[in-house]
């Protein structure tokens, strides 16, 4: 069962507009949450997360909402730039002390 | 500081045929986890080590088996390869186990395709 779920593989927005990536999870036990960003050939590298006690944390240009009632979370890039393309996983860790359960990724193509 | 190094970067197997990936992270973490990736798939979970002694099953275990050397290195034994091993391996390390507690540093990955 897939408790993490990115339903879009693929988004392509132009360089200057907003990126707006979707997770959806199905535990509501979860309360804590990550994005990761891959370029190819390298490893994913952490990029923002964000507790179940907040809806909204910011860090520059990137942004993750929280919507706990309907189990979904969002990550904003503004302005979007060529050099956000990448692959996207939403990851969360089933408890507190268990490794974390990746989604299936969203890659981003950023035109310029 | 080279963070989590993973060998070999690219193998090629036959079936049948066994293999070690190598994992050595610099960072005096206690927690060691090796992922596979696949296209449409995203990451799961293979083996972890939660600390130094102790190794756990993930998501997809079948196949492999793991080994804790020490702090330092984690390796993923192939014991007899199949195609349906054909995959990107990723190594990460934490600080400690669990998402809580920081976030994973991931190696470059390691190619593995299995004919």
């Amino acid at each position: 069962d897939q408790q993490v779920k990115q339903n879009s593989p693929s988004l392509s927005v132009q360089e200057g507009r907003i990126s707006i990536l979707n997770c959806d999870y199905t535990n509501s036990m979860f309360d804590y949450f990550l994005w990761y960003k891959k370029y190819p050939a390298e490893g994913p590298t952490f990029l923002i997360s964000i507790s179940s006690i907040k809806d909204k944390n910011e860090d520059g240009r990137f942004t993750v909402f929280l919507n706990k009632s309907a189990k979904h979370l969002s990550l904003h890039i503004v302005p979007s730039q060529p050099g956000d393309s990448a692959v996207y996983f939403c990851a969360a860790p089933r408890s507190g002390n268990t490794p974390l359960v990746f989604g299936k990724g969203t890659r981003l193509s950023v035109i310029a | 500081n080279a963070g989590v190094t993973q060998t070999p970067k690219f193998q090629v197997l036959k079936t049948g045929q066994s293999m070690t990936l190598q994992c050595a992270q610099d960072m005096n973490h206690n927690s060691m986890y090796w992922y596979r990736q696949d296209p449409g798939m995203g990451l799961r979970l293979i083996y972890y080590s939660a600390s130094e002694g102790t190794t756990d099953k993930g998501e997809v275990p079948n196949g492999y088996n793991v080994s804790r050397l020490n702090k330092r290195e984690f390796s993923l034994r192939l014991e007899s390869a199949a195609p349906s091993q054909t995959s990107v391996y990723f190594c990460a390390s934490s600080r400690l186990a669990g998402g809580h507690t920081g976030e994973l540093f991931f190696g470059e990955g390691s190619r593995l395709t299995v004919l």
